[in-house]
């Protein structure tokens, strides 16, 4: 099974942007997509997007398009997921994860990244 | 975009009891239905897949069941360690949405 490691937290201004990575082990890189999550203090999951990286496609939630980059760097076994213009709302635990090989089921989480965003 | 409920959104148990936590969506997803657990602090973790199958190195006691709009996790002789949050996920269509949660706790 794949091991995801994420970046360490991060305290950001309102305004501006944040990347966390998430590296993997295990597998072939590039094999698997790659979702991203957020949880906002005591709040539920939601999707934030996803890189298929066999076929080189990206997918974002609509309320995300225009602010939110994920990217893969298949040399490193690494991937990034970039959040811009960022606000208090986006305050939230942030996490990658794989998919397996029954479709969209995510069987390897990071331990998540808690990006805060304030003043 | 597939709107997922869950009921109830709390629930008291005991060790040993058998409960049963509800998941609806919006609008058929064939059998697109997954259940996570998770634990304050810590990631979700995959229990179930596709309605019903279960993932590799979950107990048996964790069962899943349903098809169209209308779902079910039930836990049997529930565990100290199964007292945690539930959440039922839609992998039928984008965006991949996620039910509100259930959360487990000790009566």
């Amino acid at each position: 099974q794949v091991q995801l490691v994420q970046s360490g937290a991060e305290v950001k201004k309102p305004g501006s942007s944040v990347k966390v990575s998430c590296k993997a082990s295990g597998g072939t890189f590039g094999s698997y997509s790659i979702s991203w999550m957020r949880q906002a203090p005591g709040q539920g999951l939601e999707w934030i997007g996803r890189f298929i990286p066999f076929l080189d496609i990206t997918n974002y939630a609509q309320k995300f398009r225009g602010r939110l980059t994920i990217t893969a760097d298949k040399s490193t076994g690494t991937a990034y997921m970039e959040l811009r213009s960022l606000r208090s709302e986006d305050t939230a635990v942030f996490y990658c994860a794989t998919e397996g090989d029954d479709g969209v089921v995510w069987d390897s989480w990071g331990q998540g990244t808690l990006v805060t965003v304030s003043s | 975009d597939i709107q997922m409920t869950q009921s109830p959104s709390s629930l008291s148990a005991s060790v040993g009891d058998t409960v049963t936590i509800t998941c609806r969506a919006s609008q058929t997803i064939i059998s697109y239905l997954n259940w996570y657990q998770q634990k304050p602090g810590k990631a979700p973790k995959l229990l179930i897949y596709a309605a019903s199958s279960l993932q590799s190195g979950v107990p048996s006691r964790f069962s899943g069941s349903g098809s169209g709009t209308d779902f079910t996790l039930t836990i049997s002789s529930l565990q100290p360690e199964d007292f945690a949050t539930y959440y039922c996920q839609q992998s039928h269509s984008m965006p991949f949405t996620f039910g509100p949660g259930t959360k487990l706790d000790i009566k």
